[in-house]
């Protein structure tokens, strides 16, 4: 397997526009996350699906944010519009049962940079 | 409020040194404590977990131990090799009625020098 596919990799966006970050879970996965990394807060969780359904939202960080997953292997993370202070790499994970125990396999993550 | 606090913040010890990370954490409830290794430019890799009931594991040449009483974790890496270089995160998970509640430490940042 590919392991977690993450596009794009890098993406430099004007403030007021929108992003869409994409996300291929490792095939056979149920649980997917969305996670945002910075140098002020570090990680965090900020979305979790379990067999394609939305589980737990409460780390999106805005209503400006929101996630989708419209099939077991594809999901997307939306912010309209951006601002500069959402500026992050963006992380996407997937992992097979027993939440919180078993191991979660991140991708490469998408480095946003928001003017 | 659940924090998990690393330390140091950085390191930087010489090739085939030896080297300690520790993370403390108020987290309530607790389920388990994973070390993550991140490489520059890329995701975190799980390197260990720990339940309550375990005080000792290893990973090759990481040993990670746990303190479920005075709620403290470390991370020694023996023999250190430049590929150790990275940043090590702590994270201890929570779980209330099912749900997946991560608190993560903000990382030590390891450096091996040759």
């Amino acid at each position: 397997d590919a392991g977690v596919i993450q596009s794009p990799r890098h993406e430099v966006t004007e403030m007021g526009q929108e992003v869409t970050l994409r996300c291929k879970p490792i095939s056979g996965h149920d649980y997917l996350f969305w996670y945002r990394q910075t140098m002020m807060r570090g990680l965090e969780l900020l979305i979790y699906f379990n067999n394609n359904v939305l589980i737990d939202d409460s780390g999106m960080p805005e209503d400006r944010f929101s996630a989708k997953m419209p099939n077991a292997s594809f999901s997307t993370l939306k912010i309209q519009p951006s601002e500069p202070r959402d500026s992050a790499v963006y992380f996407c994970a997937s992992s097979l049962g027993r939440i919180s125990y078993n191991e979660q396999f991140f991708g490469p993550g998408t480095r946003l940079t928001v003017l | 409020k659940n924090q998990v606090e690393q330390s140091p913040q950085s390191l930087i010890i010489l090739e085939g040194k030896n080297c300690t990370l520790q993370c403390n954490y108020t987290v309530s409830p607790f389920s388990n404590l994973r070390w993550y290794k991140q490489d520059t430019g890329r995701g975190p890799v799980s390197l260990t977990i720990m339940t309550f009931s375990e005080n000792t594991k290893s990973n090759g040449r990481y040993t990670a131990t746990l303190d479920a009483d005075t709620k403290q974790s470390s991370l020694h890496i023996t023999a250190s090799q430049l590929s150790d270089s990275a940043s090590y995160i702590c994270v201890v998970s929570s779980s209330s009625g099912g749900s997946y509640i991560p608190t993560f430490g903000r990382g030590t940042s390891l450096i091996v020098h040759p």
